[in-house]
């Protein structure tokens, strides 16, 4: 088990609504990276957070947000929902410190829209 | 490369056996790579990584190789169990880019 927390574990939500998930990261981490997982597929990157600043994006639309807070916890908020966007939200905790770092991944946030 | 697709290639072997799982990556700039681990219903479990400048990492009943030449990527489990089972994807970082690229993922099941 890594030390990364997301919340909540499961929720549904209706086409057009807005959605806010959570993390809290791993302890000594401080960058938070957010993927979509569909089902059956690999996780897709949809965008980081370093320094309470948005570093790094994916093919995401701008409908796709998050924030960083001084703690190193992160939202990922998605507005205006559609069927697509059912799936596995996964957020991942780094130390951004050296050329490359492990990633560790949380337990995710299953949103299903319906 | 990126997942496509809901069909996950399956490995199935016997208990106690060997296992090899392959990925073929994408980008020829990238310069690390992970292998994770994920059972149903979880997120994806750090396995091994391995950076460009080396061919072979091993760890415990694990070792990972990688072919630049061919882009190629594989993760060798040693004596499989069942708690072995799982899907396994490998992931890329490009040169310079915050995130992680995965591949397709294979799924790994044992047989008694």
């Amino acid at each position: 088990e890594t030390g990364v927390t997301q919340s909540p574990t499961h929720l549904i939500k209706t086409r057009g609504q807005q959605v806010t998930l959570r993390c809290s990261s791993q302890s000594g981490h401080n960058t938070v990276s957010w993927y979509q997982q569909a089902l059956g597929q690999g996780p897709q990157f949809i965008f980081q957070y370093y320094r309470e600043e948005e570093n790094g994006r994916g093919n995401f639309p701008p409908r796709f947000s998050g924030l960083q807070f001084p703690n190193y916890s992160s939202e990922l908020n998605v507005n205006a929902l559609e069927l697509d966007d059912s799936a596995l939200y996964l957020c991942a905790s780094s130390f951004s410190g050296g050329a490359h770092y492990e990633q560790y991944f949380g337990p995710g946030t299953r949103l299903t829209v319906t | 490369g990126e997942s496509v697709g809901l069909h996950l290639p399956t490995l199935s072997v016997q208990e106690g056996d060997n296992s090899i799982i392959n990925c073929a990556y994408s980008n020829s700039a990238s310069d690390y790579f992970i292998w994770y681990k994920q059972e149903s219903g979880k997120g994806p479990q750090f396995i091994i990584d391995i950076r460009s400048n080396m061919d072979k990492r091993q760890g415990q009943r694990v070792t990972v190789l990688l072919n630049k030449t061919v882009k190629h990527l594989s993760l060798q489990i040693a004596a499989t169990q069942p708690g072995d089972s799982a899907v396994y994807f490998c992931a890329e970082e490009p040169q310079g880019a915050q995130k992680l690229v995965f591949g397709q993922g294979t799924r790994l099941t044992i047989n008694p």
